[in-house]
């Protein structure tokens, strides 16, 4: 079955540092995006990608973070200096096209968890 | 705004007991999807079932099962005669429709930690 890939599984850096989470969509998806959990808490909404630009963002995602789908198949987020409060399991996830025959139903990564010390 | 209310944080049941998760939501959208999502303590979120708001009737696949009401904003999520693999976080969450460029985020429950004890 095809499955989102995410990379790295874990993380460590330094606050201030630069992080990029890498993630592979399943390949005829449209739609991409990024959530976060922090330890225990709910899953939040980070950001939606379609078409190759931003398409909703949340109040989360502010001018420290970016995304990007470089090369057609890799869709990475980067913080660009970390805080210890972006400590958390970033997820990743597509889906395909619209319609209703389970089209938007998001397929996701294994996660990617980030440590800032 | 869309909001999902789980209130029951952690439930604990002993093997083959029935449980049923709750699931309560706020939207302004006519068209709309709910969702229940696994994560088992490895940490993936595991698909298990969508539902569109045009579609009311109750859903049973094997263990699981799951009753949508319109009529009270809920859907509910039980699982018959549960076992020790169902010890996971079960989160629910609800989407608009997807239209072209549309985000379609989906707004997430808190979770509901389930711990089946033999």
């Amino acid at each position: 079955e095809p499955e989102v890939t995410q990379t790295p599984s874990h993380q460590v850096t330094q606050m201030g540092q630069e992080v990029i989470l890498r993630c592979v969509p399943i390949s005829n998806h449209l739609y991409f995006y990024w959530y976060r959990q922090i330890l225990g808490q709910k899953v939040e909404f980070l950001v939606s990608f379609y078409n190759n630009e931003i398409s909703e963002k949340s109040e989360i995602f502010d001018d420290q973070f970016s995304v990007e789908r470089p090369d057609g198949s890799n869709f990475t987020l980067k913080i660009r200096s970390t805080k210890l409060e972006d400590s958390a399991m970033y997820f990743c996830a597509s889906r395909t096209g619209t319609g209703y025959s389970g089209a938007n139903v998001l397929t996701f990564g294994a996660g990617s968890r980030l440590t800032v010390l | 705004a869309q909001k999902v209310t789980q209130a029951q944080t952690e439930i604990s049941v002993v093997e083959k007991e029935d449980v049923t998760l709750d699931c309560v939501y706020e939207t302004r959208d006519t068209t709309y999807y709910l969702f229940w999502y696994k994560q088992p303590p490895s940490g993936e979120l595991v698909f298990l079932i969508r539902r569109n708001s045009f579609d009311e009737q109750n859903e049973i696949s094997g263990r699981y099962s799951w009753n949508f009401q319109k009529s009270t904003s809920s859907f509910n999520f039980t699982i018959t005669a549960s076992q020790v693999v169902d010890s996971a976080v079960y989160f629910c969450a609800l989407s608009e429709a997807p239209v072209t460029g549309g985000g379609n985020k989906l707004t997430f429950g808190t979770g509901t930690q389930l711990k089946v004890e033999l």
